[in-house]
């Protein structure tokens, strides 16, 4: 089954232990992107991949970091996590001709 | 930076009536333009789209009309039923950038 996955669902963290996001995708997508949803905000893209070692800043980077070093995988990293990051993150994929696929998202939250 | 505008935040009608949901773009450069449907608890999930060299596509029930000389695009359903009560977003961009408005909760009443 054509799928995005990223893991884990849950997670509930401290301030400053960072934490990795991960995200997986099937269809060999080029595209691959970060967004995270808060409520009144809609989805604000944090970081995007155009291919393999291809990566540029959303509109909302900071505290973030990614790589994508295969082709289907494009973990998100927050090196050390704030309060203001607790939030529902969405990894994405798409070819170059559609939109996005979206995975199931991950509820983060940073005490 | 580049934004994009959704209206109206909320809308309700009548089962069967139509509901159309607007937006607007700053980035004169986009030129994608995807829908994207929320459920409660779930995923968005991508409904209809329109690039820059069409009009207007319709898929049934919904169609996307976009003026790019304005730079505006807008969201048509018509004979809504309750299953479409949802969150509906609109984006703006290129296939890798992609800028969402702030969302519209449609709410159909039986």
């Amino acid at each position: 089954e054509a799928q995005v996955t990223q893991n884990p669902r849950y997670l509930i963290t401290v301030t400053g232990k960072k934490l990795t996001v991960t995200c997986s995708q099937n269809m060999n997508h080029e595209y691959m992107s970060w967004y995270r949803q808060d409520p009144g905000l809609g989805l604000r893209q944090i970081y995007y991949s155009m291919n393999v070692e291809v990566t540029d800043k959303g509109d909302v980077p900071e505290g973030y970091k990614v790589s994508r070093k295969e082709k289907r995988n494009f973990p998100l990293i927050l090196e050390s996590p704030s309060p203001n990051q607790t939030s529902l993150y969405f990894c994405a994929s798409s070819s170059q001709n559609y939109g996005y696929t979206f995975g199931s998202g991950t509820r983060l939250t940073v005490v | 930076g580049e934004n994009v505008e959704q209206h109206p935040s909320t809308l309700s009608v009548q089962e069967g009536d139509s509901a159309v949901i607007k937006c607007t773009y700053s980035d004169s450069a986009s030129n994608y333009f995807p829908w994207y449907k929320q459920e409660l608890g779930k995923r968005p999930q991508l409904i209809i789209d329109i690039r820059s060299n069409v009009g207007e596509k319709k898929d049934q029930r919904i169609a996307v009309t976009l003026n790019k000389t304005a730079k505006h695009f807008s969201l048509h359903i018509t004979e809504t039923q309750p299953e479409d009560s949802a969150v509906y977003f609109c984006a703006a961009g290129n296939t890798g950038k992609l800028i969402f408005g702030q969302g519209t909760t449609l709410q159909v009443k039986p």
